[in-house]
């Protein structure tokens, strides 16, 4: 698959355990974000990171914790979770963050709580 | 920080008549304003965009117009087509800030 692509596409976890969430994008970019998918926000940036650094975290809980090591891959590291934290969890990509750039999605990883 | 807001938040029309959707920002050094498309089940995809140098953009049946002085821009859509059914979402950024995202519509089309 060419784009962005996101692992697992589903995933179901308890509230005590310890999950990544992994995003690649083959497309050269260099800006990267996370977005949080729910009936209630239906399209809410958690964290954007450019050239590997953060550069913008929007008070998301300590729960959730992103992790960039190249320009390519992104994650996402999820423990103690609530119920409420269910969602469609979006990666996309940019060329940059300036300049206009068109964001592409990845498929998205539905993540259920129990 | 810039905030968008998108009206209305479900929209149905006959197929073949048109849709419009509406969308206000409050930074007024907002320059770009792309809009997204989601079909059920899939990701979000870029339709159009227009920069504030400009007034209007058309691409084939849809077409968007921006008003810098009221701070609002729409979405048009001509002569729906069941396979425009999706949530649209319209957003707005300012330089190299984040991209703001509107709260989306669902555009239904009654065949």
């Amino acid at each position: 698959e060419t784009g962005v692509t996101q692992t697992p596409r589903h995933l179901v976890m308890g509230m005590t355990n310890k999950k990544s969430l992994k995003c690649e994008q083959h497309l050269g970019h260099n800006a990267m974000y996370w977005y949080k998918q729910s009936a209630k926000k239906p399209l809410e940036l958690m964290f954007v990171y450019n050239f590997k650094e953060q550069t913008e975290n929007n008070s998301v809980p300590s729960r959730f914790s992103p992790e960039c090591p190249n320009s390519s891959h992104l994650f996402l590291h999820l423990h103690t979770l609530q119920p409420e934290d269910s969602a469609l969890y979006l990666c996309a990509s940019s060329p940059g963050l300036a300049g206009s750039y068109e964001q592409y999605f990845g498929p998205g990883t539905r993540l259920t709580v129990t | 920080g810039e905030n968008v807001e998108q009206h209305p938040s479900t929209l149905s029309v006959q197929e073949g008549d048109s849709a419009v959707i509406k969308c206000t920002y409050s930074d007024s050094a907002s320059n770009y304003f792309p809009w997204y498309k989601q079909e059920l089940g899939k990701r979000p995809q870029l339709i159009i965009d227009i920069r504030s140098n400009v007034g209007e953009k058309k691409d084939q049946r849809i077409a968007v117009t921006l008003n810098k002085t009221a701070k609002h821009f729409s979405l048009h859509i001509t002569e729906t087509q069941p396979e425009d059914s999706a949530v649209y979402f319209c957003a707005g950024q300012m330089g190299n800030e984040k991209l703001t995202f509107g709260t989306g519509t669902r555009l239904t089309i009654i065949p």
